[in-house]
């Protein structure tokens, strides 16, 4: 069975600190794998997905096949970055989507 | 265009009863999705329609039952009602069947009592 695990519930960091948001996940095959993230009073939204290998709003995400991980970074952390950030994974073959728990990050001023 | 649209937005229901709730894609999307999402937890896969065929399924009970119309829109159906069935309920479309990019719609809130 295919899971996401998110360690951490809750990660509180001050702006201008390295950010590192968690992400491991179980899946037999090759899998397709996105960060998520909901910001106050929004709708859930794509920050990124590992095949298109960007950079979206300073964050960038490495699989890691040998580690099972894709952890979300971003070397320097602003206010604005403060919401929920939830990693999926979607397999290659049958379309069962998992996504983790989710993290909320704070980012204090 | 106004993004996924999901109707009602809040919706109460007793026990046993039965709910439909109600979604609009994205024009041009093709596949729509619905998750189920608990407070604390992330969103949990419920279906997968693309072209009106279900193409994916979640570990839900048979009382959970969707479809999807011609002009792509989709109805999830949830029937005898229990209070853990109380949730977020989300739509999302996307173009293609399968590992694509999701876009959400705001949400129905289910409560049961």
């Amino acid at each position: 069975a295919q899971r996401v695990t998110q360690p951490e519930k809750l990660l509180s960091v001050f702006k201008g600190a390295p950010v590192e948001l968690k992400c491991n996940y179980s899946y037999s095959g090759s899998p397709e794998l996105f960060w998520y993230v909901q910001y106050s009073r929004q709708r859930l939204q794509l920050l990124l997905r590992h095949i298109s290998r960007e950079s979206i709003k300073g964050f960038t995400a490495d699989l890691n096949k040998g580690e099972t991980s894709f952890h979300l970074k971003k070397p320097f952390a602003q206010e604005e970055d403060s919401a929920m950030y939830y990693c999926a994974l979607s397999g290659t073959g049958s379309y069962i989507p998992t996504f983790g728990r989710g993290t909320s990050l704070i980012v204090h001023p | 265009d106004a993004g996924v649209t999901q109707s009602p937005t809040h919706l109460i229901k007793t026990r046993g009863q039965q709910v439909t709730l109600r979604c609009s894609p994205i024009s041009g999307h093709k596949s729509v999705s619905w998750y189920q999402q608990v407070l604390g937890q992330g969103p949990q896969f419920i279906f997968q329609y693309y072209e009106k065929e279900e193409r994916g399924r979640g570990n839900f009970p048979d009382r959970f039952s969707a479809r999807q119309f011609p002009n792509y829109s989709s109805e999830l159906n949830v029937n005898a009602l229990l209070l853990g069935d109380s949730a977020l309920y989300l739509c999302a479309s996307s173009l293609r069947r399968g590992a694509d990019t999701q876009y959400f719609g705001p949400g129905t809130r289910l409560t049961v009592l």
